[in-house]
């Protein structure tokens, strides 16, 4: 079946750039989504894009896809204290039309200050 | 900003217990999930809902579980008789007028099972 790989873990400095690293295996990919998870919380929409961009900006979330690697990232930059949370890259399953999401295992974000 | 809610927060059972989890998705979405997330593992896919018929499910999904949409407005998964590895976080979801519409998630529920 379909998979959507990430690195567990990822840890920098109070205003450094993050950027976290995720792998999808599904060719027929609609759009690609990144989600925030902070303890004991439920999953927050960060940003998403669509399969034929490259790139897509929003504030300090920079989303780069690379669809012939079927490598997307997350880069946020300088990081603060309250990014610290496990963040989520999901795959709208192509191959299916119901809206199904593959999640990955989740990259914890630890800022230190 | 409109919000998926979910209900428990959390809900301890016995094993062999029934379970409802209710879901109160976004007004005027037409498409709703549930997923679960097992402590330490990935969130997964359970089933997908449209048109008040089940769209997708999951090889999770099993007879023991079911899901309804029983007045418009709320949306229940159902677990016949628990087991304890249906301990996990349960999230709803819900999405607009199409299944390439994002999705936004609920709190979770929190099911343990003794």
């Amino acid at each position: 079946g379909e998979d959507v790989e990430q690195s567990l873990f990822l840890s920098v400095r109070e205003g450094d750039s993050s950027v976290i690293n995720c792998t999808y295996t599904d060719s027929s990919s609609t759009y690609l989504y990144w989600y925030k998870q902070e303890p004991g919380a439920g999953l927050q929409l960060l940003t998403y894009i669509f399969s034929n961009m490259d790139m897509k900006q929003d504030q300090r979330l920079t989303v780069l896809l690379n669809k012939k690697d079927k490598h997307l990232s997350l880069r946020i930059a300088d990081t603060q204290t309250g990014d610290s949370a496990i963040y989520f890259c999901a795959d709208a399953y192509g191959s299916s039309n119901t809206g199904k999401l593959i999640f990955g295992q989740g990259t914890t974000l630890q800022v230190k200050p | 900003e409109p919000e998926v809610t979910q209900t428990p927060s959390h809900q301890v059972t016995q094993m062999g217990q029934e379970v409802i989890l209710r879901c109160v998705p976004i007004s005027n979405h037409l498409y709703f999930y549930w997923y679960r997330q097992i402590l330490g593992q990935k969130v997964e896919f359970l089933v997908s809902f449209y048109n008040n018929e089940i769209s997708e499910k999951s090889e999770i999904f099993d007879d023991q579980f079911s899901v309804e949409r029983p007045d418009g407005s709320n949306f229940t998964l159902k677990i016949r008789s628990t087991k304890l590895e249906d301990s996990a976080m349960y999230f709803c979801a819900s999405s607009g007028f199409t299944s390439t519409d994002t999705q936004y998630f609920g709190p979770g529920t929190r099911l343990t099972v003794l």
